[in-house]
This record gives structure tokens, sequence and C-alpha cells, in this order.
């Protein structure tokens, strides 16, 4: 099974307009943590955006927020007036609790969502 | 600013031919990673390291190693490269177990 699904392969959205991108993830581990990050066609990998299992409070970024519902194991995240460089690819990843006792395990990723934004 | 920096960013190279993979961070974070991505798949982890001399199997380490002799460097080593390793290499950085990973720009190798 999955860990990270992220059901949208491509968005097309109105610049201006908020966007919502989803993210459902499965894990068994209490402890984890949900990233956003946004890769332009240069390949970058930028961050955007962190979620800890036990913040009380929705991660919030300037125009990113991460609606976080735990009960759904639901991470998305939404992009509030989006804008014409918002267009990339856009991967959900989840750190889990240590393998192995301490080591530094690494992020296990969806497939991405490609937003294009148009004018 | 973190800066992490892969050697190159396009790189060809033929089958059968030994493969090097540079990544180095200027933040003297403990924690370095190398992920392979590829359309639909999404990134997967092929080895990480907690440590200098230290290195820990990631999801997919088959036909590749690493090396980690200083904190500020890892280099990710194709053997004896081959056409299914043809791919776009991630590495990225971190300091503690929570911390955010940052990456690097990314080395497309091509092996023909």
């Amino acid at each position: 099974a999955q860990k990270i699904t992220q059901t949208q392969p491509g968005m097309f959205v109105q610049e201006k307009e908020a966007v919502t991108l989803d993210c459902t993830y499965d894990t068994s581990d209490p402890s984890y943590g949900l990233f956003w990050y946004k890769q332009p066609s240069s390949g970058e990998m930028i961050f955007l955006i962190y979620q800890g299992s036990y913040d009380q409070q929705n991660a919030t970024e300037g125009r990113y927020s991460l609606n976080f519902q735990k009960a759904r194991k639901s991470a998305n995240l939404v992009i509030s007036a989006s804008q014409l460089g918002d267009s990339a690819m856009y991967f959900c990843a989840m750190r889990e609790g240590p393998r192995s006792g301490g080591g530094a395990d690494g992020l296990t990723f969806g497939k991405g969502t490609h937003l294009i934004i148009q004018p | 600013d973190v800066k992490v920096t892969q050697s190159s960013r396009y790189l060809v190279k033929r089958t059968g031919e030994k493969v090097f993979l540079e990544c180095v961070q200027d933040m003297d974070h403990e924690n370095m990673f190398w992920y392979r991505q590829d359309p639909g798949l999404g990134l997967r982890l092929i080895y990480f390291s907690y440590d200098v001399k230290m290195k820990e199997k990631g999801d997919i380490p088959e036909g590749y190693s690493v090396s980690r002799e200083k904190k500020e460097r890892f280099s990710l080593i194709l053997e004896s490269a081959s056409t299914n390793q043809t791919s776009m290499y991630l590495c990225a950085s971190r300091q503690g177990y929570t911390d955010t990973q940052y990456f690097g720009p990314g080395t497309r190798l091509t092996v023909l």
C-alpha cells in the first residue's frame, strides 16, 4: 500500500484563485511529520511547509497553509491567491518514527501533482 | 540560508562506466540523503548517512554505493552504470531528525 497518496496527477487553475492539493497518508506511527515541496521546471525541490503529528494548529507559511485532518489522515496544501509562478510539481512527503532506533531515515514521497496556473 | 550543491546538473555516461555524483552542504548538517526521481514514481530513497563514514540503505540501494569521508560531502557511486539508472538524482541534507530536508538542484544522469 502506498504511504503517501496524491490523487490529482494534474490541475489547471485560474490565476488569483485558491488551490487545494490533496494528500492522504498511511502510518501506524504516532509520531510523524508531513511536508510539502514545490519543484519548478528547473528541478530544485523547494520546501514549503511542515506539520508535525502532535501540532495542535494547522501550519501556515505566507500564502501556503496545510489543512491537517488527523483522523482522516489527510494533509492538504492550500495556496491562496494563486500566481503564475506557482506553476510547478508539488510533492507531499512524510517522515515516520525511526526505523532502526535513532537513524536518519529519509522522507517518503507521493507521486506529485502538476499544477498549472492559467492567466 | 542552507546551500546544497551537486557537482553536475547534467551528465551523460556509457553503460559499464563508474559514475560519481558529488553532493556538498555548507550548514554542518549531520544527515545527508540521496534520492532518485522518476516520472510517475516520485522520489525514492537510495542511501542516507547520519555521520561521517556511516551509511544506511534506503528503499532502492541495489546498484549503488555511497561514501562519506567528510561531514559536508556525500558521494553516490554507480559502480557499473546501466541504462535503467538513467534518472534525476537529488541530494538532501538535514540537521536533526525532526528538521526539514533541504535539497540540491539535482543531477540529470543519462546512461547510454
